[in-house]
């Protein structure tokens, strides 16, 4: 199995500032099909996820653009540029390129 | 607009079984495969299992917790995915979410909480 690790596991953020959280996966994610599936998703208090991020760095459907995501082979980063309110909650990582599909173990983002 | 809604949760005993629906609208279900996951209360994701389209098959792929006991199946008549829980144990306590796409699972539903519980 794939193990997904994220840090931290906690980030207290001030409003307006940048935040940015890290995964890194125990194995390459790239997929004999030559794409790497890892996505990042929010879950805000009391919500199902939400898809924020595909394949890296696509932006899902209605995402805002201060979103974003980076990385390669097994090191990964979702990057807020500047954090609102309504960006608290958890956030995971998630490989899909060999199922057993995996998560991170979450990030929780607050606000100081 | 893509909808997916999860029901048929409750309360059971350990040993007993339960079947989750998810009813979907807004996309080609026939079209689409479905992943089922699940999060136990306070706790992280998990994904529990996959079902392909009927080009594939229609074939399944499950986490080890759960192969042997929980089954996966599709009607696209009626643009439904099932989870067919059986065996249940107290440790599949969770709010259990059924998600759209093979691979980026861009839609979840509300999802559905089973309780297992003597």
């Amino acid at each position: 199995d794939i193990v997904m690790t994220q840090t931290p596991l906690s980030s207290p953020v001030t409003l307006g500032q940048p935040a940015s959280i890290s995964c890194r996966s125990s194995q390459s994610l790239v997929h004999s099909d030559g794409n790497t599936y890892l996505s990042w998703l929010q879950q805000r208090p009391g919500q199902p996820p939400r898809l924020l991020i595909y394949k890296v760095s696509n932006r899902f459907s209605g995402v805002p653009d201060r979103f974003s995501g980076s990385g390669a082979g097994t090191d990964f980063t979702l990057k807020i540029s500047r954090v609102e309110a309504e960006d608290v909650g958890v956030y995971y990582c998630m490989q899909a390129t060999q199922f057993l599909i995996t998560f991170g173990q979450g990030t929780r983002l607050d606000i100081k | 607009e893509v909808q997916l809604v999860e029901s048929g949760g409750g309360l059971v005993q350990p040993g007993q079984s339960l079947r989750l629906s998810c009813t979907t609208s807004g996309f080609i279900f026939g079209d689409s495969a479905m992943n089922w996951f699940r999060q136990a209360p306070g706790k992280g994701l998990e994904w529990v299992g996959f079902i392909r389209t009927k080009t594939y098959g229609a074939t399944t792929e499950s986490a080890a917790s759960v192969k042997g006991r929980f089954t996966i199946s599709r009607d696209d008549s009626k643009s439904i995915a099932y989870l067919q829980m059986n065996s249940l144990r107290t440790e599949d306590t969770a709010m259990y979410y059924c998600a759209l796409g093979a691979y980026s699972s861009g839609y979840w539903g509300q999802g559905t909480l089973v309780t297992v519980s003597s």
